[in-house]
């Protein structure tokens, strides 16, 4: 089973669009959630994380929007570049856990 | 140096083999994680070493053995594999291997059984 759900599967904008991606959870007990970027030949890497005692949090061009209520997480790119071009995974943990579970990842092309 | 680095960087093996992967980390981190990646999905939780010791298995099969011999170092032995294990095998270290911690993920072994 699926513990988060991320869309779109891919993604293609043009040089300083705003691309969006989009997860969703059901476990309540969720309460860390970390955005990882990976580019071709590359491991993941931790971009932005967001806790759900804030909506919003932005580092950079990059801004995590988060919806206790509706067990929803976004992540825009604002004024996006040809080098953001990436595959973007949203996931989500028990702070005290031991684990993440990775939403299906979204990638991104940005068109110059 | 928030660096975990991955050895080798492919490796191509028949389904008789035996290898290893190898990683290691100098960020003084107590837990260590493998991970399995296909294209185009997310990685996999394979296996947790928190403090050396092997906390999570994701019953994985047998045929892959993971050791960790000190806190820096994570093995993983490879032995009669099959074709559908070829993927990108990560590994990744994190402070304590809490949920809420950033995970620093090596750069992964490219891995293809004929």
């Amino acid at each position: 089973q699926q513990q988060v759900k991320q869309s779109p599967q891919s993604l293609i904008v043009q040089k300083g669009g705003i691309p969006i991606i989009n997860c969703a959870y059901e476990n309540t007990a969720f309460d860390y959630f970390p955005w990882y970027q990976q580019f071709p030949g590359k491991g993941p890497a931790l971009l932005i994380a967001i806790r759900p005692d804030v909506s919003e949090k932005k580092e950079g061009r990059f801004t995590i929007s988060f919806n206790k209520s509706a067990k929803q997480f976004s992540l825009h790119i604002m004024d996006s570049q040809p080098g953001d071009s990436a595959t973007y995974f949203c996931a989500a943990s028990i702070w005290t856990g031991n684990q993440f579970y990775f939403g299906t990842g979204t990638s991104l092309t940005v068109i110059p | 140096d928030t660096e975990v680095t991955q050895t080798p960087k492919h490796l191509v093996m028949g389904m008789t083999n035996k290898k290893s992967l190898k990683c290691e980390q100098h960020m003084g981190h107590r837990a260590m994680y493998w991970y399995k990646q296909k294209a185009k999905k997310p990685p996999e939780l394979m296996f947790v070493y928190s403090y050396e010791k092997l906390s999570i298995n994701e019953s994985v099969p047998s045929r892959f053995s993971p050791e960790c011999p000190n806190s820096s170092l994570l093995n993983l032995h490879l032995h009669a594999l099959q074709p559908e294990d070829s993927a990108l095998y990560l590994c990744a270290s994190s402070q304590e291997g809490q949920g809420g911690e950033t995970q620093y993920f090596g750069p992964g072994t490219r891995l293809l059984v004929l």
